[in-house]
């Protein structure tokens, strides 16, 4: 079975692009987060998704970042424009309600650089 | 204080040593806790959950101190391949609050032949 699919796995691009970030979670499963992975703050979450609902978008940083959950199998997170600061690993995991659901399943990531 | 406190490293040790790590959190309604393991430049994956009353899965032994808040993780016989970053999650509500998780930063260790 597959696991957590992200796309793309590295991204450079310019300050003041767009950058758009893509996930497919696992099968079955209702939970989806972003996280943000950088040597100073460590692992950060940025937001989460409950059956394609977003629940929790307080660690998202600012305005620039967006996410969306159009249907169970698809999130993107976009960032509009991009800054230098945003560079990290994002991060996509899933997991599903209930027990045993504490085990988050993560996606490869995917190393963002803006120059 | 940070919600969840680890000893960054390294810890630099030879095959076959026993080497441990501590975890503290500073949610005292915290309920669940794990021990993830990520290899370098890969996604982090579940190691072992830990239960109040311990518990081991082979080489690896994690506890639990809910009076004191703090959480350790016990390698036995480290190999090589045990050389990872190594973190300290809490969750901070009860069993299926999916949505709580607060990674702490990771010790790195670094076994050497």
């Amino acid at each position: 079975d597959a696991g957590v699919i992200q796309s793309p796995r590295h991204e450079v691009t310019e300050m003041g692009q767009e950058v758009t970030l893509r996930c497919k979670p696992i099968s079955g499963h209702d939970y989806l987060f972003w996280y943000r992975q950088t040597m100073m703050r460590g692992l950060e979450l940025l937001i989460y998704f409950n059956n394609n609902v977003p629940i929790d978008d307080s660690g998202m940083p600012e305005d620039r970042f967006s996410a969306k959950m159009p249907n169970a199998s698809f999130s993107t997170l976009k960032i509009q424009p991009s800054e230098p600061r945003d560079s990290a690993v994002y991060f996509c995991a899933s997991t599903w309600g209930g027990v045993g659901g504490d085990t988050q399943y993560f996606g490869p990531g995917t190393r963002l650089t803006v120059l | 204080r940070k919600e969840v406190e680890q000893d960054p490293g390294p810890f630099n040790v030879p095959e076959g040593a026993t080497v441990a790590f501590n975890c503290t959190y500073s949610n005292s309604a915290s309920q669940s806790f794990f021990w993830y393991r990520q290899d370098c430049r890969k996604e982090p994956k579940l190691l072992m959950s830990v239960y109040s009353s311990g518990n081991e899965d082979g080489r690896f032994t994690a506890q639990l101190n809910r009076a004191s808040q703090y959480i350790s993780l016990l390698i036995r016989d480290s190999k090589l391949s045990d050389s990872a970053t190594y973190l300290c999650v809490v969750n901070r509500r009860g069993g299926g609050s999916q949505g709580n998780l607060i990674f702490g930063k990771g010790t790195k260790l670094s076994v050497k032949p």
